[in-house]
């Protein structure tokens, strides 16, 4: 497809269990972002990815939460021990690069019961 | 002060009027500056980037000011479907994130 792609649309886990979330970007992408935006709030950055370069993890909330990327591709996010404050949607964006605007996936629904 | 600042509204206005959002930023250094447009549930859509010289595209106008560092955004001629919220999003020189505003919420009513 033309677009960021992102699985699983919706997933709801338990308290304490293990979620990863995948997000496929748009062929050609170098940057590649990862957001968090919980009901009625605004969007609050996780990590960014720019091609091979070292990823800006500095606003990961806590070290249950990490991510990966290889190369321009594929990128998954991964939540240890999820709690129920990690409920939220989690939007992946790509850009060309850093300074370009970016394009959301549709997001995964996230709900820790 | 927070990076982006946006009144979050709402904004109530009918059909056909003009309306016009502020956005400030805090970094002097910011690069890039883009307005997107996120309806209930859904994810943020790019509804234009805003360029020094200002830019139009049919009903929206944006325009940037460094020196009061606010960016804004102009409809004209408004529609239902306008409703939504709007994003002011900024790309701060030596930081790799877009930076995100919570957004200010438009109502357009019949």
């Amino acid at each position: 497809g033309a677009g960021v792609s992102q699985s699983p649309s919706n997933k709801v886990t338990e308290k304490g269990k293990d979620v990863e979330l995948r997000c496929d970007p748009i062929s050609g992408h170098t940057a590649l972002y990862w957001y968090r935006q919980r009901l009625g709030q605004g969007l609050e950055f996780l990590i960014y990815f720019q091609g091979n370069s070292a990823p800006d993890k500095s606003g990961l909330p806590s070290d249950r939460f990490s991510a990966e990327r290889t190369g321009e591709s594929v990128s998954t996010l991964t939540i240890q021990r999820t709690q129920q404050e990690d409920s939220a949607v989690y939007l992946c964006a790509s850009s060309t690069h850093m300074n370009t605007e970016a394009f959301f996936g549709q997001g995964t629904r996230l709900t820790v019961v | 002060r927070k990076e982006v600042e946006q009144d979050p509204g709402p904004f109530n206005v009918p059909e056909g009027a003009t309306v016009a959002f502020n956005c400030t930023y805090s970094n002097s250094a910011s690069q890039s500056f883009f307005w997107y447009r996120q309806d209930c549930r859904k994810e943020p859509k790019l509804l234009m980037s805003v360029y020094s010289s200002g830019n139009e595209d049919g009903r929206f106008t944006a325009q940037l000011n460094r020196a009061s560092q606010y960016i804004s955004l102009l409809i004209r001629d408004s529609k239902l479907s306008d409703s939504a919220t709007y994003l002011c999003v900024v790309n701060n020189s030596g930081y790799s994130t877009l930076t995100f505003g919570k957004g200010t919420m438009l109502l357009v009513s019949p």
